[in-house]
Formats: structure tokens, C-alpha cells, sequence
């Protein structure tokens, strides 16, 4: 089955500094890599997602970017906020079947 | 949008008491999906299911059932609580066909004492 690792598991940045959190999946069969961010206390919720034949996708401060070839896509957030602090997991899967995900990443921002 | 609602938001049962969780979705998704979460080790899958009637274990299905009579509730049980399943418990649905990964319920957080 499917196996998604993600790194770094915590990350600590100050506010307006950009942040980086990457994983690896194992099945190259897999053709949908979301992301989810849950805050303390909430359910995660679904921020951004990107199919396997898309390289790169923006929603304002938020990006995603994947590499077939290597297997590992990574999420980038730039000029970061405090309410960017939260844990984030990403996650794959073939479209349509069952989500595996990574980790989680703790990301705070310090003002 | 989706609304994906789980019965209770905290539950407190004793060892070896069989207990259940109800979730229910309102847009006829055909998946469902029962998460534990627990700090350190992230979401696991339990079960699944992609149909009434349907299921099909996670990854972590030992002292659990599910059960799926409607097409918009899936019950997670408990058959006989033990202590190690405190723990945080999602329920997630998503559609067979789509691109739009999965929504959330709120989460039900289980301790067992």
C-alpha cells in the first residue's frame, strides 16, 4: 500500500519568513496529492490540492509543488502570519480511492 | 457545503463497554472513512467504506467494527473499550469520482477509564 512520509515533523519560523514542509510517497500509482490544515481544536480542513499532471499550483501565499520523477511534493507558504500556525499533513492517493497520510507537520509562527 | 457531522464532540466510557460513534453526511458521498488521531502518529485509517453494506479495514482495524446501513451514516464500534483507545476519533466522506480529497467531521474525542 500506499506510504507518505513527511519532514520536518516541527517547524518554527518568524512571522513573514516563508516555510517549507516536503513529503515522499511510495506508490507511483498515486495522482492526488491534497493538503490539510488543522488547528487546535478543529478539524482538519482541505487548503490545497494538486493532480499528477500539474507541477505546481498557487493560491495566494499558499503553493504546492510535485515531482513525479522523485516521488515527493512539498508545500510552500510564504510570508507567513501567526494564523498560519496549525498542523499540516499531507497526503496521497489514486482520485476516488482512500487518503494515506503523512505525519503532520506543527508549524508555529513567532510575531 | 459538505457537512459531515459526528453525534458527540466528547465521550467517556469505561473498559469493556461496547461503544459507538455515529457520523452522518449530507452529500450522498459514496466514501467513508473513520480516522483515530492520536499526538505524535497522525491520522489512521480504520475502516472504510464505499458503499452500503461495504467495508473494508484500515490499517489499525483490531478491536473495532463499523457499519454502513445508510449511504449517508457510517457507525464506528467499539466492541469491548480498552484504555488504549482514548484517543481522538475523525470521520471523514468523499466523493467516488472526485478531486476534492476528503471533509472532516469535528472530531470525538473518546477517553476510556
Amino acid at each position: 500500500g500506499e506510504n507518505v512520509e513527511q519532514h520536518p515533523s516541527t517547524l518554527s519560523v518568524q512571522e513573514g519568513d516563508s516555510a517549507v514542509i516536503k513529503c515522499t510517497y511510495s506508490d507511483s500509482a498515486s495522482n492526488y496529492f491534497p493538503w490539510y490544515k488543522q488547528e487546535l481544536g478543529k478539524r482538519p480542513q482541505l487548503i490545497i490540492d494538486i493532480r499528477s499532471n500539474v507541477g505546481e499550483k498557487k493560491d495566494q501565499r499558499i503553493a504546492v509543488t510535485l515531482n513525479k520523477t522523485a516521488k515527493h511534493f512539498s508545500l510552500h507558504i510564504t510570508e507567513t502570519q501567526p494564523e498560519d500556525s496549525a498542523v499540516y499533513f499531507c497526503a496521497a492517493n489514486l482520485v476516488g480511492n482512500k487518503l494515506t497520510f503523512g505525519g503532520g507537520t506543527r508549524v508555529l509562527v513567532k510575531p | 457545503d459538505v457537512k459531515v457531522t459526528q453525534s458527540s464532540r466528547y465521550l467517556v466510557k469505561r473498559t469493556g463497554e461496547k461503544v459507538f460513534l455515529e457520523c452522518v453526511q449530507d452529500m450522498d458521498h459514496e466514501n467513508m472513512f473513520w480516522y483515530r488521531q492520536d499526538p505524535g502518529l497522525g491520522l489512521r485509517l480504520i475502516y472504510f467504506s464505499y458503499d452500503v453494506k461495504m467495508k473494508e479495514k484500515g490499517d489499525i482495524p483490531e478491536g473495532y467494527s463499523v457499519s454502513r446501513e445508510k449511504k449517508e451514516r457510517f457507525s464506528l464500534i467499539l466492541e469491548s473499550a480498552s484504555t488504549n483507545q482514548t484517543s481522538m476519533y475523525l470521520c471523514a466522506s468523499g466523493a467516488f469520482t472526485g478531486s476534492y480529497g476528503y471533509t472532516f467531521g469535528s472530531g470525538t474525542r473518546l477517553t476510556v477509564v
